[in-house]
């Protein structure tokens, strides 16, 4: 079964500009869950999706969204980028997203601001 | 909201010797806990994780323990050997209004010197 999938891995944007993130979950898995990971702050949770609504936010900026499609694919955009959105942003997803699922991560979006 | 603390940020150990990473969390409705290891220009990975009706779990080398009452679980890495070195990260998860919340701690970073 493959895993969880995020493109692209790299991403080189300037200030001002905006972003789509695409992740993919594992086969049958229903919730996904965006982290954003810098080196200071560790794991920031973004937001979770199941069934393609929204059910959980962190607290991010409304630059920050996403939305996630009938096949559980979800999307992530940032827009009017700004220096400080330079990180790794892991996509991780589980099962249903209730209970004590385990969630399984992507290799992540590198993104850098210039 | 949930807050989890990890300690320490890093750890440098020799090689056979043990590691210990400790987590405390706030909220006492967090009822599953796992442990993530993340090497270096990768992703996380579960490596064991515990629900809140175990006190204790092993798997081979690695154990958790949970002490609900004092709101704190650690992770044990027995006989370490280099390729234990990564970045380990503790969460706290719990159900709210049916929807889960996860909680990372900052991670730590860990060293087995050979």
């Amino acid at each position: 079964k493959a895993g969880v999938t995020q493109t692209p891995r790299y991403l080189i944007k300037t200030r001002g500009q905006q972003v789509t993130l695409s992740c993919s979950p594992i086969s049958g898995h229903r919730s996904v869950s965006w982290y954003q990971q810098t080196p200071g702050q560790g794991l920031q949770f973004l937001f979770e999706y199941f069934s393609e609504t929204q059910r959980n936010k962190g607290n991010f900026p409304g630059r920050f969204s996403g939305r996630q499609f009938s096949n559980s694919r979800s999307e992530m955009n940032v827009s009017t980028l700004e220096l400080g959105d330079s990180a790794l942003y892991l996509c991780a997803s589980s099962l249903y997203g209730t209970g004590n699922q385990p969630q399984h991560f992507g290799d992540g979006t590198r993104l850098s601001i210039l | 909201g949930e807050n989890v603390e990890q300690h320490p940020s890093t750890l440098s150990v020799q090689e056979g010797d043990s590691a210990v990473i400790k987590c405390t969390y706030s909220d006492s409705a967090s009822n599953y806990f796992p442990w993530y290891k993340q090497e270096l220009g990768k992703r996380p990975q579960l490596i064991i994780d515990i629900r809140s009706n175990v006190g204790e779990k092993k798997d081979q080398r690695i154990a958790v323990t949970l002490n609900k009452t004092a709101k704190h679980f650690s992770l044990h890495i027995t006989e370490t050997q280099p390729e234990d070195s990564a970045v380990y990260f503790c969460a706290a998860r719990k159900m709210s209004g049916g929807y889960q919340k996860v909680t990372f701690g900052i991670g730590t970073k860990l060293q087995v010197i050979p």
